[in-house]
């Protein structure tokens, strides 16, 4: 099976300006969740979506926001870019056989930088 | 939410060396997963491991649950082994990961 992939794999925004990241989950996964990583925080849950619906969210502002289609897939949108938002934004899928329990597979991420 | 330690921030090895890295949940988890998180900064699942031991090629993993805290060993250890090491757990039916802020490894020859 493909692995999870992300798109892009880089992109530069300027402060201001808004931005959508693209996830496909593994086949068959109907669990995805997003994750910031900062130098600073290190790797924070951003939110998770389950059947297009968003069941956990972690403690970010209203700018993060995401969705899930029908397919699975994910998309997360930052709006009104700050510089503390260059970042290092990946993406897990699990199957959610089990919820809470299944193991979690990464992508390899978008690293977003903010001018 | 849970906390998570890792344990020893940094660490160097020469090369064929074996080392421990730990983790400690200040509750109780059902979900820990051990990840390796190479220079592209893509994250490899390495143990999904809430309890017990677990051995793939040189790494192994033990979770003690009671205890809440998880060691994962590497033996003989390889270049291609540098990397950051995460450990990461969840409590409940959340899949919301909490992540420790992980262990940096360099491996020398």
């Amino acid at each position: 099976k493909a692995g999870v992939t992300q798109t892009p794999r880089y992109l530069i925004k300027t402060r201001g300006q808004q931005v959508t990241l693209s996830c496909s989950p593994i086949s068959g996964h109907r669990s995805v969740s997003w994750y910031q990583q900062t130098p600073g925080q290190g790797l924070q849950f951003l939110f998770e979506y389950f059947s297009e619906t968003q069941r956990n969210k972690g403690n970010f502002p209203g700018r993060f926001s995401g969705r899930q289609f029908s397919n699975s897939r994910s998309e997360m949108n930052v709006s009104t870019l700050e510089l503390g938002d260059s970042a290092l934004y990946l993406c897990a899928s699990s199957p959610d056989g089990q919820p809470g329990l299944d193991t979690q597979y990464f992508g390899p991420g978008t690293r977003l930088t903010v001018l | 939410g849970i906390q998570v330690e890792q344990s020893p921030p940094d660490l160097i090895l020469q090369e064929g060396a074996n080392s421990t890295l730990r983790c400690n949940f200040s509750d109780s988890v059902n979900n820990l997963q051990w990840f390796h998180q190479n220079p592209w900064g893509q994250l490899i699942n390495l143990f999904y491991i809430p309890s017990g031991t677990k051995q793939n090629g040189r790494l192994s993993a033990t979770t003690v649950a009671t205890e809440r805290y998880s060691l994962l060993y590497i033996s003989s250890s390889q270049t291609t082994d540098s990397g950051v090491y995460f450990c990461a757990g969840a409590t409940g039916t959340a899949s919301k990961l909490t992540f420790g802020t992980g262990t940096r490894l360099q491996v020398t020859l």
